[in-house]
């Protein structure tokens, strides 16, 4: 079975600095890997997915996500962190192509980002 | 642009009544999912529906949870009898059946159960 690993709970950076929020995943066949980005008391938003192709992946508000296989990874990533990207981030993998394949969610991580 | 509605947004009950959530996915979306999320956990999936088609339920308390998406549209998760464990966000999630399509999810619902 599928699954997803998000090793940090909270990860704290200034703002302006570079932020990385980590991901690594299993799964028996080719990977689809997602992120989603949550607010309090809303649901989940798409960020970006990763296909197949070129490992950077850049989606919304520039983040970008870094895929590397041999690591199993899916790193999160930005540039210059802003305040606004404070929320509780979700790293997520499809188990495959058929429409019996389910989306698996990790167990988040808040990221805080300090003025 | 297209979103996944769910009703009620917030909703309070007594222990050992009924409840139900209201799931209208994407127009054009086969898959639906309903997901619950405890406060400050990951989603975790309860059931997923291919049209009308359960998929996978095995997440499901059966005992007092249900889901049916009867004509393949819209779906309804109704719990009965409510515990105090079942206090959580509900989340409706919808995608394309094939390839390698993300989830696209709607508002959540907070239940509180006292």
């Amino acid at each position: 079975a599928q699954s997803v690993a998000q090793p940090e709970d909270q990860v704290n950076v200034a703002e302006g600095n570079p932020l990385t929020v980590k991901c690594t995943y299993s799964v028996s066949g080719n990977p689809y890997l997602f992120w989603y980005v949550q607010y309090p008391n809303r649901g989940l938003q798409f960020l970006l997915k990763y296909i197949t192709g070129d490992n950077l992946v850049k989606g919304s508000y520039g983040f970008e996500a870094e895929f590397n296989k041999s690591q199993t990874s899916f790193h999160l990533k930005k540039p210059s962190a802003l305040v606004s990207d404070s929320a509780l981030y979700f790293c997520a993998v499809r188990d495959g192509y058929s429409s019996a394949s389910k989306i698996i969610f990790g167990s988040g991580t808040r990221l805080s980002i300090r003025p | 642009e297209a979103e996944v509605a769910q009703s009620p947004r917030y909703k309070i009950t007594e222990k050992s009544q009924a409840v139900a959530f209201w799931c209208d996915p994407i127009s054009g979306h086969a898959t639906l999912y309903w997901y619950r999320q405890i406060l400050g956990q990951g989603p975790e999936l309860l059931v997923q529906f291919q049209d009308e088609s359960v998929v996978d339920d095995s997440q499901l308390p059966k005992d007092r949870f249900s889901a049916e998406r009867l004509k393949g549209v819209d779906s309804t998760l109704k719990i009965q009898p409510a515990e105090l464990g079942d206090s959580a966000m509900y989340l409706c999630a919808s995608s394309l059946s094939r390839g390698p399509a993300g989830a696209f999810f709607g508002q959540g619902t907070r239940l509180t159960v006292v």
